[in-house]
């Protein structure tokens, strides 16, 4: 089974409105994080936000805020304000006890002017 | 300080050709990783090294041959590769986890292109 699913390939959202980009995990781990990182062309995978699993309080990090819904395992990334910068791929990972993250794979975000 | 860096950021080489790639952090990280990237997929786990020891190997061909000669230094060296083994090579770091909740940094990355 897959351990992170990212449903939606593509979203296009206006500048300056909000938008959710959609994950969903499995795991029997009782301690895990979730973590959201972004893609630009370029290329460089820049980290942007987490939640730990017995967080109570969801991930805020400026304009990015996670919905963290333990019981329906999805942690999904809501950009507020959008900016013609925020188009990129969005990848959700999760990280169990253990050296290895497993990724989501993708959303491809595009702002319209 | 949040800095992994990758050189060189660009690669060009022939398949009977031997080169290296190289990721430093200072960020006192005991973990570092190699991933595979082709264009709009989510990173392919390579190699892991834990206190400088490999810990994970994914079943990467012997064609790559990952190094750790400390606990900031990571190569990848390549030898003989093939065309499909083009993309986007990215290299990490984060705390060993014995806590789920670590970050994993990246490095900017090197385009390899094999010809």
């Amino acid at each position: 089974a897959q351990k992170i699913t990212q449903t939606q390939p593509g979203m296009f959202v206006q500048e300056k409105e909000a938008v959710t980009l959609d994950c969903t995990y499995d795991t029997s781990d009782p301690s895990y994080g979730l973590f959201w990182y972004k893609q630009p062309s370029s290329g460089e995978m820049i980290f942007l936000i987490y939640q730990g699993s017995y967080d109570q309080q969801n991930a805020t990090e400026g304009r990015y805020s996670l919905n963290f819904q333990k019981a329906r395992k999805s942690a999904n990334l809501v950009i507020s304000a959008s900016q013609l910068g925020d188009s990129a791929m969005y990848f959700c990972a999760m990280r169990e006890a253990g050296n290895q993250f497993y990724f989501g794979t993708g959303t491809s975000l595009t702002v319209i002017p | 300080d949040t800095e992994v860096t990758q050189t060189p950021k660009h690669l060009v080489m022939g398949m009977t050709n031997k080169k290296s790639l190289k990721c430093e952090q200072h960020m006192g990280h005991r973990a570092m990783y190699w991933y595979k990237q082709k264009a709009k997929k989510p990173p392919e786990l390579m190699f892991v090294y834990s206190y400088e020891k490999l810990s994970i190997n994914e079943s990467v061909p012997s064609r790559f041959s990952p190094e750790c000669p400390n606990s900031s230094l990571l190569n990848l060296h390549l030898h003989a590769l093939q065309p499909e083994d083009s993309a986007l090579y990215l290299c990490a770091s984060s705390q060993v986890g014995v806590r789920s909740t670590d970050t994993q940094y990246f490095g900017p990355g090197t385009r390899l292109t094999v010809l």
